[in-house]
């Protein structure tokens, strides 16, 4: 168990549709990055905050976006859905934010777009 | 943004064998250097990492090894075991705040 939380595990939309992804990361830990992974892909970055901040921005469509609150709980939010976004998304802490030292992943969260 | 490669992307061997499985990287300012293995369904976990002060690192049947001047590093892993079958990434970083992912090596061990 890393300690990073993530709900729901699996989710099956259809196209058009929003959803939110939320994440909740290991006990101290104040970075969160999210992470899309699909078929034969390896893990694109999304996006990473920081405390609260959005710290670093990868190739994130414009139809996502993501937050993270005071608590340090994340969310990822995913809408007008194309059957492209079907992926594994990964949400994963550190203790850092300049990317040195482990990430902790989540279990990950499964979307399918139908 | 940084540029990661791994190779092979496919490695097939037999149980006992050794397995390299090798990271090149454009950011010379990168500094840190892990390896994370994915089993099937599972979720990423690092299993060994390295940081730029240092040429090599061992953790029982896994190692890695640093080349600064030529930016890569790789995975060495010895007497290998079906239960190393899984997908192995590289995500080197520290030059920017973001670990760049390789696009994986799939190891399959034949009993």
């Amino acid at each position: 168990d890393s300690g990073v939380t993530q709900t729901p595990k699996h989710l099956i939309t259809a196209t058009g549709q929003r959803v939110t992804l939320r994440c909740s990361p290991r006990s101290g830990d104040l970075s969160v990055y999210w992470y899309q992974q699909s078929l034969d892909q390896g893990l694109q970055f999304l996006i990473q905050y920081y405390n609260g901040e959005e710290r670093a921005k990868g190739n994130i469509l414009e139809r996502f976006s993501a937050q993270q609150f005071p608590d340090l709980h994340s969310e990822l939010n995913l809408s007008s859905l194309e059957l492209g976004d079907s992926a594994l998304y990964f949400c994963a802490s550190s203790t850092g934010t300049g990317g040195i030292g482990e990430l902790f992943f989540g279990e990950g969260s499964r979307l399918t777009v139908l | 943004g940084e540029n990661v490669e791994q190779h092979p992307s496919t490695l097939s061997v037999q149980e006992g064998d050794s397995a390299v499985i090798k990271c090149t990287y454009s950011d010379s300012a990168s500094n840190y250097f892990p390896w994370y293995k994915q089993e099937l369904g599972k979720r990423p976990q690092l299993i060994i990492d390295i940081r730029s002060n240092v040429g090599e690192k061992k953790d029982q049947r896994i190692a890695v090894t640093l080349n600064k001047t030529a930016k890569h590093f790789s995975l060495h892993i010895t007497e290998t075991q079906p239960e190393d079958s899984a997908v192995y990434f590289c995500a080197p970083s520290g030059g920017s705040y973001i670990p760049t992912f390789g696009r994986g090596t799939s190891l399959i061990v034949h009993p």
